[in-house]
C-alpha cells in the first residue's frame, strides 16, 4: 500500500525568509500525481501545487515550488518570501493514476508558523 | 469555480443523537469523500462514493454510514453519536479519473457532549 510521510509536525519561518517542508512517499507505481494542500486556520483546504510523476520539471506556482526527486520518492515544498498568510497546515498527498477512483493518500501534515 | 458546500460549520449534539452532515457540490463530480481530521492524526477517510448510490468504506467507517441518492449530494450519518466522534469533518469531491485533485468544503466541526 502506498504511504505518505511528513516528518516535520511543526515548522516555523521568519517573514520574508524561505522554508522547505518535507514529504516522502512509498509506491511501486510509475504514473501518479503528487499534491501539496494548504489549510489555513478555520478555513478551507486548497490546492497549492500539483506534480505529475512523468514530468521531470519541478512544478512552480508563484512563491511555491517543489523539489521532486522521483528515484528518492521525495516531494518537498519550498515557500519563498514567506508571508503571514502562509501560516497553515500543509498536507502532502499522492494519487495513483492507474487506480481509477481510489482516494488520495495523505500525510499527517505539517503546521507552519510565520513569525513577523 | 468548484464549490463544495457543507451544511453546518459548527454543530453541538448530545450522546446518542442521530447526526446528519450534508455535503453538496456544484461541478457534476463523480467522486465524493468524507474525511475526519484530528490533531496529530491528519486526514482519515471515513467513506467515499465513486458514483450515485455507490459507496466504499474508508479507513475508519465504524460508527458512520453514508448516503448518495443524487450525484451532487453526499451525506454522512452518525447513527448514535458518541463523544469520541467529536472532530472536524471534511467533505471533498473530484472528477473521476483525471488528475485526482480534490476540492474541499469548509468543514463541519462537531462536538458531542
Amino acid at each position: 500500500a502506498q504511504t505518505v510521510t511528513q516528518s516535520q509536525p511543526e515548522m516555523s519561518v521568519q517573514e520574508a525568509e524561505t522554508v522547505t517542508l518535507s514529504c516522502t512517499y512509498d509506491t511501486s507505481e510509475s504514473d501518479y500525481y503528487l499534491f501539496w494542500y494548504k489549510q489555513p486556520p478555520s478555513r478551507q483546504m486548497i490546492l497549492v501545487i500539483r506534480q505529475e510523476a512523468y514530468k521531470q520539471q519541478n512544478a512552480t506556482e508563484n512563491r511555491f515550488s517543489v523539489n521532486f526527486q522521483k528515484a528518492a520518492k521525495s516531494f518537498s515544498l519550498k515557500i519563498s518570501d514567506s508571508q503571514l498568510g502562509d501560516a497553515a497546515m500543509y498536507f502532502c498527498a499522492y494519487y495513483n493514476r492507474n487506480s481509477g477512483n481510489t482516494p488520495l493518500v495523505f500525510g499527517k501534515g505539517t503546521r507552519l508558523s510565520v513569525i513577523a | 469555480d468548484v464549490k463544495v458546500t457543507q451544511s453546518s460549520r459548527y454543530l453541538v449534539k448530545r450522546t446518542g443523537e442521530k447526526v446528519f452532515l450534508e455535503c453538496v457540490q456544484d461541478m457534476d463530480h463523480e467522486n465524493m469523500f468524507w474525511y475526519r481530521q484530528d490533531p496529530g492524526l491528519g486526514l482519515r477517510l471515513i467513506y467515499f462514493s465513486y458514483d450515485v448510490k455507490m459507496k466504499e468504506k474508508g479507513d475508519i467507517p465504524e460508527g458512520y454510514s453514508v448516503s448518495r441518492e443524487k450525484k451532487e449530494r453526499f451525506s454522512l450519518i452518525l447513527e448514535s453519536a458518541s463523544t469520541n466522534q467529536t472532530s472536524m469533518y471534511l467533505c471533498a469531491s473530484r472528477s473521476a479519473g483525471v488528475t485526482g485533485e480534490l476540492f474541499f468544503g469548509e468543514g463541519s466541526r462537531l462536538t458531542v457532549l
